[in-house]
């Protein structure tokens, strides 16, 4: 069964104290590892998308790097509005329909 | 451009009841997907459709049903609502299934079944 598992469950930081999230996961063929942002009564958006092992993507403070066992999601000197929940995915090469299967997420909050 | 459009925001029922949700995409996309979100459980897949006319189960497709009458639309229904059925409920659209496709979310509907 694939399974995705995100740690902490919760995080609170200072503004510009660097930290990483942590997202282990079992499947069958990975297909694709998706990190989303969401924020307090929205939908989850888009951040990155990592193939293999080895593959790392930034987006202004966020880098994102994979294992052949985990991915995670590093934050260089946070700001206020980094607040959000960080939710993991993956694609597994047993899923039908595109469909990801999704971690618990972890609830960043950045203090100024 | 509006993305994925749900309706409605919020809904409060009585158990036993019913509703539908609708999911409206504007990206000509093939695929769309039904999720329910709770605390410390993350996004669960209720039903998706791969297509105009197809629907198929997910993770937890017990006591809903949906449909996809129109590419544009998805709909899901709940016959008689149980309180277990309390939830966010995100709907989700993607262009097909290559490794690279994302899926895009809507703002989310969250249903209170008293």
């Amino acid at each position: 069964e694939d399974q995705v598992t995100q740690s902490p469950e919760a995080l609170r930081l200072q503004e510009g104290e660097s930290s990483s999230l942590n997202c282990s996961y079992t499947v069958s063929g990975l297909r694709g590892l998706f990190w989303y942002r969401q924020d307090p009564g929205k939908g989850p958006e888009f951040l990155f998308t990592l193939y293999s092992a080895g593959e790392e993507k930034e987006k202004e403070r966020l880098k994102a790097t994979l294992t052949k066992k985990e991915s995670f999601l590093h934050i260089t000197a946070p700001k206020p509005e980094d607040s959000a929940t960080y939710l993991c995915a993956v694609r597994s090469q047993r899923n039908q329909g595109g469909k990801l299967i999704f971690g618990q997420g972890t609830e960043l909050s950045v203090k100024p | 451009n509006a993305g994925v459009t749900q309706t409605p925001k919020f809904r409060v029922l009585k158990t036993g009841q019913s509703m539908t949700l609708l999911c409206a995409q504007d990206m000509n996309h093939e695929y769309m997907y039904w999720y329910r979100q709770d605390p410390g459980m993350g996004l669960r897949l209720i039903h998706y459709s791969v297509g105009e006319g197809t629907t198929a189960k997910g993770e937890v497709p017990d006591g809903y049903n949906v449909s996809r009458l129109k590419k544009q639309n998805f709909l899901l229904g709940l016959e008689s609502a149980a309180p277990s059925q309390t939830s966010v409920y995100f709907c989700a659209s993607s262009y097909g299934t290559a490794t690279n496709e994302k899926l895009f979310f809507g703002s989310g509907t969250q249903l209170s079944v008293l």
